[in-house]
This record gives C-alpha cells, structure tokens and sequence, in this order.
C-alpha cells in the first residue's frame, strides 16, 4: 500500500497565485521528498526534507515537515504555466534501505 | 551524460507474449529501481538493486523478474505478460539521496 496520502488530488489556480499541496504519511521516515512529473516524462526531484529539519526552501518552493502529525507540505510561490505538472511526494522509511514510497500525487494546473 | 535511459519508449503485447525492458544509467550509482505507475496514482516499487549482484522484491514484484547486468545495466522481464501488467514502467537510480528517472516505457497488454 502506498505510504503517501496528498491533497489536494487536482488544484487549479492563476498565474501568479501560490500553490499548496499536502502530504500525508504513516510510518518512521529519514526524509521526505518532492517531485513533479510533467505529462508523460519521468519525475524529476525538487526538495528533499530530512526528518530533523521542519523548513526548507528553494527557489520558489518552501517545504515544511511535521513528523508529529505525519505530514508535509509544498508551497509553490508565484506560480508559472511552466508549473503546470503532476506533484508527487516520497518518503524514505526508517530503516528503509534507500527505498522509496511514493504517494498518488496532486496534479496541478496554472493557467495564464 | 545521458544520465538513466530506457528502450523501448513503446510497447504492445499479446496476453502471455514475453519481453524485456532495458534500463541503463552513466552517473556510477550504486542503487537502481523499476516502478510502474497506473493511472491517477503514484509510483509503485516493482524490485530494487541495492548493488551490483543483488536484487530484491518490492511491493508489487508477482509477474516480473530483474537482471542487475552489471553495474550500469538493470533490466525488467514479464516471462508471461497479462493485460493487469498495462502500465507506464520506469526505472530510476539512486545518487545521494534522491533518484533520477528515465523517461518511462509505455507498455499495453492486450
């Protein structure tokens, strides 16, 4: 079964609008990672957050960590039509032997 | 580099046909991965190599079989496709800490 729960599914917003999307996950975990997945290509990394850290930026990503409630968020600022993709989150389980779990994934559309 | 690399892009098959989906990586990893993913979902771990010379199931391995060739090669076999295994294949590698995906194989069953 998959580790990660996201919300929300789909997400639609405007040019220059902020994006939010939510990560949820079950068990002990060494990081949690983000990637997007534009249509019909592979997922490329964005962010990795270690289970010590609780914020971490780059670019125009901010991503936050909870490892109380389990969970994580990534906010994409000012968004962009090249934004447009699939978002996926991914979590490193404890003990997890470089394995990762990925969630179903929020897809996003940025509209000019 | 051409960093992680898979043949074919495209495939159709008849229920029970056999093939192999290749997969090679040029960045020296030492971990390499397949996942399909279904639509509307994330990605799922079929089998992983942690090293050259070993490989194990993930959470989805039942129909598939896996070849770590050799360090840069890890391939993908269904010895007896069925129409469940239709899905979108990808292969990845392992730097640091985070994974570098090929561009997927498309593969139908029918």
């Amino acid at each position: 079964s998959q580790q990660g729960e996201e919300d929300p599914q789909a997400l639609s917003i405007q040019e220059g609008e902020n994006a939010t999307m939510n990560c949820s996950y079950k068990t002990s975990i060494n990081n949690l990672q983000w990637y997007r997945q534009n249509s019909g290509r592979g997922l490329v990394h964005l962010i990795l957050i270690r289970s010590n850290e609780r914020e971490k930026h780059s670019g125009r990503l901010r991503v936050t960590l909870d490892t109380s409630k389990k969970s994580s968020s990534l906010l994409i600022t000012a968004s962009r039509a090249a934004d447009t993709a699939s978002y996926f989150c991914a979590t490193e389980e404890y003990g997890g032997y470089n394995k990762l779990i990925f969630g179903a994934g929020t897809r996003l559309a940025v509209h000019p | 580099n051409a960093g992680v690399t898979q043949t074919p892009k495209f495939q159709v098959l008849k229920t029970g046909q056999s093939m192999t989906l290749q997969c090679a990586q040029d960045m020296n990893h030492n971990s390499m991965y397949w996942y399909r993913q279904d639509p509307g979902m994330g990605l799922r771990l079929i089998y992983y190599s942690a090293s050259e010379g070993t490989t194990d199931k993930g959470e989805v391995p039942n129909g598939y079989n896996v070849s770590r060739l050799n360090k840069r090669e890890f391939s993908l076999r269904l010895e007896s496709a069925a129409p469940s295994q239709t899905s979108v294949y990808f292969c990845a590698s392992r730097g640091t800490d985070t994974q570098y995906f090929g561009p997927g194989t498309r593969l139908t069953v029918l």
